[in-house]
């Protein structure tokens, strides 16, 4: 199956300061990529669909101002925590897809801790 | 709206034992369905998918699972549990192969020796 990679795999922040993470697919052009976020014994919940070169759609409830999503090119996608907060420390999951009726594929996930 | 349902939180089995996770969906149109696999601190690895067609669908790693319409439910079957097999699994639907998800709770196994 096709690679998805995240960077980092984990980092700790003070709180209020801002978080990016990077989602790649390293071997195939994700025209679509999904964020989740995950708490701990918890499902994964999807916070924003991204599509290249157009503004991701954030699911209801989702700060679109506190967690900025860039998806500039067809191999990467962005997430921006801004001001971030302790309650902001999960787990973020990103996937991403060729395209319409294509396979999502999952990246390994950043955790985040805001202290 | 659409949901997905994994009634139990926690199951425990013998390594050697057949295991079922269980899955029942709400959905309007006929869905595409997944069971995902998650070990500790890591991403997602797809175990099996049903699209249509046959309604039993055979994955990775031995798991099999069977949409069944009329119940609205997409089980998770292993004949044999292996103990590398603990970890949490995840039922999630879709509109389509490569849309959103909506994933259930998650089912935490446990495997003993």
């Amino acid at each position: 199956g096709a690679v998805v990679s995240q960077h980092p795999s984990w980092v700790i922040c003070k709180s209020g300061t801002s978080v990016k993470i990077e989602c790649r697919s390293l071997d195939f052009q994700a025209t679509t990529m999904f964020w989740y976020r995950q708490f701990p014994k918890q499902s994964l919940m999807l916070m924003a669909t991204s599509n290249e070169g157009s503004k991701a759609t954030y699911e209801q409830g989702v700060e679109k101002d506190k967690f900025l999503i860039n998806h500039a090119s067809l191999t990467l996608s962005t997430l921006t925590v801004t001001s971030a907060h302790p309650e902001d420390s999960s787990f973020y999951i990103c996937s991403a897809s060729s395209g319409s009726g294509n396979e999502q594929f999952f990246g390994p996930g950043t955790r985040l801790t805001v202290l | 709206a659409q949901s997905v349902t994994q009634p139990d939180i926690h199951i425990t089995v013998s390594e050697g034992a057949s295991l079922e996770l269980r899955c029942n969906y709400s959905y309007g149109a006929t869905p595409y369905l997944f069971w995902y696999v998650q070990s500790p601190g890591q991403g997602l690895q797809l175990l099996l998918k049903y699209f249509s067609g046959d309604t039993l669908v055979q994955g990775i790693k031995g798991f099999e699972a069977e949409f069944k319409r009329s119940q609205s439910s997409f089980n998770l079957r292993k004949p044999s549990v292996h103990w590398s097999d603990a970890a949490e699994y995840f039922c999630a639907v879709g509109y389509n192969q490569g849309g959103k998800l909506i994933f259930g709770q998650g089912t935490e196994l446990s495997v003993k020796p």
